[in-house]
């Protein structure tokens, strides 16, 4: 079966820091990957995706960046965090035709 | 652009009702429509996917329709229980090429079962 971890699972940073968290998929083959972030009192946000090695689109113009080194990783960076960079972070994927997507346990991320 | 409303935004029941939480979407052109259930500090997890040729789809206590024409959705939650104490959240997929399988969300619905 497939399974998506996430870590790691809390992170406290402070402003102007650098920012990486991982995202890796198992038990599945060229997935199409997401990261959303989910902020208080506002929805769910698509940030990235990515349908193979390399390939990222971005949905919103920020100071975030993210990279597909391998087939089942997907990692989200940042130079430099900004207070608004507080959220928790999800990373889903789905298979190839857009089906269903399966999200991972998130990182909540505070920047102080 | 697509939008996803959910209402209520937040509900409260006593143990045993049967609950209808309620989805709209604004363009009718989805691939397809998933609900999940986030708790607090948790990930989301998958209850139903409806696929846009489908009317409806069922898992346990569990009833989602479909009326793509209409932009609407429910979820029906039978004989609810303090363990589905949650949010709600629908999602519709894109339906437009090198978008395809981008999911819209509601914001959801903050639902309460007390004994």
């Amino acid at each position: 079966s497939q399974t998506i971890h996430q870590w790691p699972a809390t992170l406290v940073q402070p402003v102007g820091s650098p920012l990486s968290l991982e995202c890796t998929v198992e038990g599945t083959s060229n997935p199409n990957l997401y990261w959303y972030r989910q902020a208080a009192g506002r929805g769910l946000q698509l940030l990235f995706y990515s349908v193979g090695i390399g390939q990222i689109s971005s949905e919103v113009p920020q100071n975030l960046s993210a990279s597909r080194p391998q087939d089942r990783q997907f990692i989200l960076s940042s130079k430099k965090l900004l207070l608004s960079d507080s959220g928790f972070y999800l990373c889903a994927w789905s298979d190839r035709v857009g089906n269903e997507q399966f999200f991972g346990p998130g990182t909540r991320l505070t920047v102080l | 652009k697509q939008e996803v409303t959910q209402i209520p935004a937040a509900l409260s029941v006593p143990e045993g009702e049967n609950l209808v939480l309620n989805c709209s979407f604004t363009d009718s052109a989805i691939y397809n429509l998933q609900w999940f259930r986030q708790d607090p500090g948790k990930g989301l997890t998958s209850l139903l996917l409806i696929q846009s040729s489908q009317r409806e789809q069922t898992s346990g206590r569990l009833n989602a329709s479909l009326d793509k024409s209409s932009g609407r959705s429910t979820l029906y939650i039978a004989a609810s229980q303090p363990g589905d104490s949650a949010t709600y959240l629908c999602a519709v997929s894109a339906d437009r090429g090198s978008t395809l399988g981008r999911l819209y969300f509601g914001r959801g619905t903050q639902l309460t079962v007390w004994p």
